[in-house]
């Protein structure tokens, strides 16, 4: 199975701050990989697929990156709305596999 | 619209069975690939099986291979998840999704908890 280590698993940051997140898979998954955002209580929200496609209605502070083994999430300049738990997941393989999650709180 | 709607969860005994449904409209479900993910309360997101859009090629998470059983009928446009031999760790919030570059639909999800 593929393992999808995400970083960090916590984070603390301000309004207006550029933040990152890193997926790194166990071997190659080419451009199959999504993010989701999910906020408490609330069904998870895909922001990105096939990598760095932007999901239509999503913010355009969002953006993605990598192919591969590593992969990047970032938000530009992060907004109120956007302290959620964030994550990972390749679809290349079966069985597709979920990054750990990145909580990002408010600093 | 896109609409995923799932039922079916609620308590059940360890070693009990269950079976979820998901009602899907807003699209031609005959033609889209399904999942079902889960999630336990407080932890994070757990894939657990694929179907295709004819039924023919489905896969699962080892966690769940051999005890749950996806199905679909696309003439009543929906998806199902056998449970069986359930235990406490299949406690979760269930959700099922449309399978287009991964999961770009999630039903609201249902509930199942096991326990004595």
């Amino acid at each position: 199975d593929i393992q999808m280590t995400q970083s960090p698993s916590a984070m603390s940051a301000s309004v207006g701050d550029r933040v990152t997140i890193t997926c790194r898979a166990s071997q190659g998954i080419s451009n199959h990989l999504a993010w989701f955002q999910q906020k408490p209580g609330k069904v998870p929200n895909r922001l990105i697929y096939a990598a760095s496609s932007l999901q239509s209605g999503v913010p355009s502070r969002f953006s993605g990156s990598g192919s591969g083994t590593e992969f990047t999430l970032t938000i530009s300049s992060l907004q109120p709305e956007d302290f959620a738990t964030y994550y990972c997941l390749q679809h290349n393989n079966y069985p597709w596999t979920f990054g750990q999650g990145t909580k990002v709180e408010i600093k | 619209q896109v609409q995923l709607v799932e039922s079916g969860g609620g308590l059940v005994k360890p070693g009990g069975s269950l079976r979820l449904s998901c009602a899907a409209s807003g699209f031609t479900f005959r033609d889209y690939y399904m999942t079902w993910i889960r999630q336990a309360p407080g932890k994070g997101l757990e894939w657990l099986s694929y179907i295709s859009s004819s039924g023919r090629n489905i896969y699962y998470a080892d966690s769940v291979k051999g005890r749950f059983t996806i199905s679909r009928d696309n003439a009543k446009n929906s998806l199902y998840l056998q449970m069986s031999s359930l235990r406490a760790e299949d406690t979760a919030v269930y959700y099922c999704a449309r399978e287009v570059a991964a999961a770009d639909y999630w039903g609201q999800g249902t509930l199942v908890t096991v326990s004595s």
